[in-house]
């Protein structure tokens, strides 16, 4: 059983375009909501969290939106860029570290 | 500071054979925790460890286990080994229930 739904499975922008990747849970106890950028190759990396209570938060060209009631959460990137491309996973943790994973969105950002 | 560490980066088993897996968190990280992540199941708990005790387990057969030192470094062992645990088998690291910090993983494949 997935315990986070992610969407779409792959996605491809033009350079400057602004990809958004969705989720979706059911847990009402989750309590914290990272994003994952994962390069062939690599271990995931941190891009952004955001806490329930927060409805929306901003790192660089990165925008989590999170909607409680819905039980949703989304990762939007501005101005995309060639390097951008890679596998973005959200997840969701419920008080300890115990991470579910989304199941990945292969981003490509086209030249 | 040096980021997580892992070794081996890659390992070639035969089935019924076991490995043993190691992990060097980021300096003053308490809690290690261990993932599977394979194409069809994508990335999946194994479970955690902080001070020495294991603290949190997924849904893992009894062959999986794992050990953590006075360091903070971990092992994982994977006894018995079936063609299915082919995967990357990533170790992430944290202060205690914060974020959490990926090696590269160990790539094993069974043949």
């Amino acid at each position: 059983q997935q315990q986070v739904k992610q969407s779409p499975q792959s996605l491809i922008v033009q350079k400057g375009g602004i990809p958004i990747i969705n989720c979706a849970y059911e847990n009402t106890a989750f309590d914290y909501f990272p994003w994952y950028q994962q390069f062939p190759g690599k271990g995931p990396a941190l891009l952004i969290a955001i806490r329930p209570d927060v409805s929306e938060k901003k790192e660089g060209r990165f925008t989590i939106s999170f909607n409680k009631s819905a039980k949703q959460f989304s990762l939007h990137i501005m101005d995309s860029q060639p390097g951008d491309s890679a596998t973005y996973f959200c997840a969701a943790r419920k008080g300890a570290n115990n991470l579910f994973f989304g199941t990945g969105t292969r981003l490509t950002v086209i030249p | 500071k040096a980021g997580v560490t892992q070794t081996p980066r890659y390992l070639i088993k035969t089935r019924g054979q076991q490995v043993t897996l190691s992990c060097s968190p980021i300096s003053g990280h308490r809690s290690v925790s261990w993932y599977q992540q394979t194409p069809g199941q994508g990335l999946q708990f194994l479970f955690e460890y902080f001070s020495e005790t294991q603290r949190n387990k997924g849904n893992f057969p009894g062959r999986f286990s794992g050990r953590q030192f006075s360091n903070s470094r971990s092992e994982m062992n994977v006894s018995t080994l079936e063609l299915g645990d082919s995967a990357l088998y990533l170790c992430a690291s944290s202060y205690n229930t914060d974020t959490q910090y990926f090696g590269p993983g160990t790539r094993l494949t069974v043949l």
